[in-house]
């Protein structure tokens, strides 16, 4: 089993529409969780943390589950601007380390 | 967010030389350095882990002697890809993290071709 698990999409959805991607992880021990975009031949940038209390952004939310072991990122009024891939990453205390997700391709058409 | 940055965007090279990517962090100092890898479609690949002034830490199947790594100061950290074979072509992204959080910070990658 992987330590991240994302469903690999693609998410196709038309602009306006709210979208929500889930993600798994394995380790209970892990501490911190973020979610990262990734533009085609880019390098991953930080989208947002994720807190237990669950946190928004604007036109984002992250929430975190420890019980089940999920983060989710919800998207709404979904921009052309938001076609990306969405990468969640876990950080291991132990491992010292991010581990990331296999990410999640999201294409919003007009 | 932090600024890493990161030289050169792209290189090509022939076979059986050797190639060193620059990876700088311009407005923290970057304890913990990261070198990852990333395939066409691929999710990113952890290489190796660099604190400052230390040896790296490899990853399992990473070869050491292939893929040299210097971090000899809080601003910069190096990778070089020795006797580089076509296989070796790939997206190779640093990323940095500074002594306080969790959050890394990516440079922009570079794209290595090997003919």
């Amino acid at each position: 089993r992987k330590e991240v698990e994302q469903d690999p999409g693609p998410f196709n959805v038309p602009e306006g529409a709210t979208v929500a991607f889930n993600c798994t992880y394995s380790n209970s021990a892990s501490q911190s969780f973020f979610w990262y975009r990734q533009d085609c031949r880019k390098e991953p940038k930080l989208l947002m943390s994720v807190y237990s209390s669950g946190n928004e952004d604007g036109r984002f939310t992250a929430q975190l589950n420890r019980a089940s072991q999920y983060i989710s990122l919800l998207i709404r009024d979904s921009k052309l601007s938001d076609s990306a891939t969405y990468l969640c990453v876990v950080f291991n205390n132990a491992g010292n380390m991010l581990t990331f997700g296999g990410g999640t391709r999201l294409m919003v058409k007009p | 967010g932090a600024v890493v940055s990161q030289h050169p965007s792209r290189v090509i090279c022939k076979s059986g030389t050797s190639v060193k990517i620059e990876c700088r962090s311009l407005d923290f100092q970057a304890t913990t350095m990261f070198w990852y890898r990333q395939f066409p479609k691929k999710s990113l690949m952890l290489m190796a882990t660099s604190n400052e002034g230390s040896k790296a830490t490899y990853e399992q199947g990473v070869e050491k002697d292939k893929f040299l790594i210097n971090h000899a100061s809080l601003t910069l950290s190096t990778l070089t890809v020795t006797s580089a074979h076509p296989e070796d072509s790939s997206f190779y992204i640093c990323s940095a993290r500074g002594a306080l959080g969790y959050e890394q910070y990516f440079g922009p990658g570079t794209r290595l071709t090997v003919t």
